[in-house]
C-alpha cells in the first residue's frame, strides 16, 4: 500500500511554464522531505518541512507543507530544461525510516 | 569528496549467485539506511541501524537478505540465492540523529543490480 500518492506521475511542459506536483496522504508525517532524482543516481534532498502550513523557497522552486501534515506541494515558476528530472516526496514515519511516493517525472522541454 | 559512497555501483549476476555490496556513510552520521527501488517506483525502506545495531527491518527483506554494520561505520548488505525480482537499484542513506522531527537523509548514488 502507497501511503504517499504524488500527481501527476509524469509531466511535460514548456520551458518558462509553471507547473505545482502534489504529494497527498491520509497519514500524518513528523516532516516531510522532497529529492530530486536523476537516472542512475541517488535522490538529492531539497528541502525538508516540518511544520503545518511550512513554506519554504529555493530559488524557483517552492514547497509548502499542509497545516494538517499529511500532504505537500511543490511549485516551480519559470520552469527551465535543467528542472527535469524524477522529484519524489517522503514523509518521515516514526522519526526514522523514510516512506516515498512513486515520484513525478518531470520533462521541460526548451 | 564527504558524501555516502556505495560499491559496486553496478553489478550483473546470475540467478542463484550471492551477492554484496557495500555502503560507507557520511563520516560523522550514526545512522544508515538501506532501500530498494524498482523501476518506475519510488524507493522502499529495507532496514536501518542505528551505530551497529540493526533497529529495524522492512517485511520485504526476506530470509536471503542479510545486513551488517559491524563497527558502525560502513555497511554490507548480501543478497543469498539471487532470483530475478532481486533486480533493482539499491540505495544506502545516512543521517545524524537528532532529537524532534528532522532525519534529514542523504542518499548514496546506488548499486544497480541485474539478475539474469
Amino acid at each position: 500500500t502507497q501511503l504517499l500518492e504524488q500527481s501527476p506521475q509524469f509531466l511535460s511542459i514548456q520551458e518558462g511554464e509553471n507547473l505545482t506536483v502534489y504529494c497527498n496522504s491520509s497519514s500524518v508525517f513528523s516532516s516531510l522531505q522532497w529529492y530530486r532524482q536523476e537516472p542512475g543516481e541517488g535522490p538529492v534532498l531539497l528541502v525538508t518541512v516540518v511544520t503545518g502550513g511550512e513554506v519554504k523557497k529555493l530559488k524557483r522552486l517552492t514547497f509548502q507543507f499542509g497545516d494538517a501534515r499529511k500532504d505537500s506541494s511543490l511549485h516551480i515558476t519559470a520552469a527551465q530544461p535543467g528542472d527535469t528530472g524524477l522529484y519524489l516526496c517522503a514523509g518521515v514515519q516514526g522519526a526514522q525510516k523514510l516512506v516515498f511516493g512513486q515520484g513525478t517525472r518531470l520533462t521541460i522541454n526548451p | 569528496d564527504t558524501g555516502v559512497s556505495q560499491d559496486p555501483r553496478h553489478k550483473i549476476t546470475k540467478r542463484g549467485q550471492n551477492v554484496t555490496f557495500r555502503c560507507d556513510p557520511i563520516s560523522e552520521h550514526n545512522r544508515l539506511y538501506w532501500y530498494r527501488q524498482t523501476l518506475g517506483q519510488g524507493p522502499e525502506f529495507l532496514t536501518y541501524f542505528q551505530n551497529e545495531a540493526q533497529l529495524e527491518k522492512s517485511r520485504l527483506l526476506s530470509d536471503r537478505f542479510s545486513a551488517e554494520r559491524p563497527k558502525g561505520s560502513f555497511s554490507t548488505l548480501e543478497i543469498q540465492r539471487t532470483e530475478q525480482g532481486d533486480s533493482a537499484m539499491y540505495l544506502c542513506a545516512s543521517s545524524l540523529a537528532v532529537t524532534g522531527a528532522y532525519n534529514e537523509q542523504f542518499f548514496g548514488p546506488g548499486t544497480r543490480l541485474t539478475v539474469l
